[in-house]
């Protein structure tokens, strides 16, 4: 079974212009999770897609957002970018149980 | 609300056990789960364990629960140079689907 692949695994952009990031989830998983990890932050909550819908997102400006496919692949997209996005972005599926996200290796993202 | 406590760092030798430690706020949890993340990659959910649970062991890891006190061990038996790498402690509420992590414990195992 095909884990959760994210791509690109690197992008370099520069400082205002748009990245956008993908996500295809594990056969069979509806619901979608980013996460920013930043150097020294964490893994911080970004977005959650489930049945195409965004059903809740994190403490981050409207500059970041994405959608759902329906075939529940998913898109992150980050406009204006500014040198603080550079982070690590994670993004995971799941089922609608109990068990647990699976996550992708990430996308490295810088900003300069 | 959420908050998920961990010590930044843990260093043990090779062949002994380790334990690191986790604290939650959220009274609410109804799961919670260790990851492991290695250099460059991206989390490996290593056990998970439910609310309702005190203890759970698979392996060399063994899960412990304190609900009263919300706090979460993991410890690793028999630790080898190949468990080096950040461990985090994650929870899952009923307020949503989605899991608080906590900021991650970075193991490391001298040989």
């Amino acid at each position: 079974e095909a884990g959760v692949t994210q791509s690109p695994t690197h992008l370099i952009k520069t400082r205002g212009q748009q990245a956008t990031l993908r996500c295809s989830p594990i056969s069979g998983h509806t619901s979608v999770y980013w996460y920013q990890q930043a150097l020294g932050l964490g893994l911080q909550f970004l977005l959650w897609y489930d049945e195409g819908e965004e059903r809740n997102r994190g403490n981050f400006p409207p500059r970041f957002s994405g959608r759902q496919f329906p075939n529940y692949s998913s898109e992150l997209n980050v406009n204006a970018l500014e040198l603080e996005d550079s982070a690590l972005y994670l993004c995971a599926s799941s089922l609608a149980s109990d068990y647990g996200y699976t996550f992708g290796s990430g996308t490295r993202l810088t900003v300069v | 609300g959420e908050d998920v406590e961990q010590s930044l760092f843990l260093s043990v030798r090779e062949g002994d056990s380790s334990v690191i430690n986790c604290t939650y706020t959220d009274s609410s949890s109804t799961y919670l789960y260790w990851y492991k993340q290695e250099p460059g990659a991206g989390l490996q959910l290593l056990t998970y364990i439910f609310s309702n649970m005190d203890m759970k062991q698979d392996q060399r890891l063994t899960v412990l629960l304190n609900k009263k006190d919300k706090h979460l061990s993991l410890r690793i038996a028999d630790t080898q140079t190949g468990d080096s790498a950040i461990y985090f402690c994650a929870e899952r509420t009923h307020a949503g689907n989605m899991l608080t992590f906590g900021g991650g414990t970075r193991l490391m195992v001298k040989p």
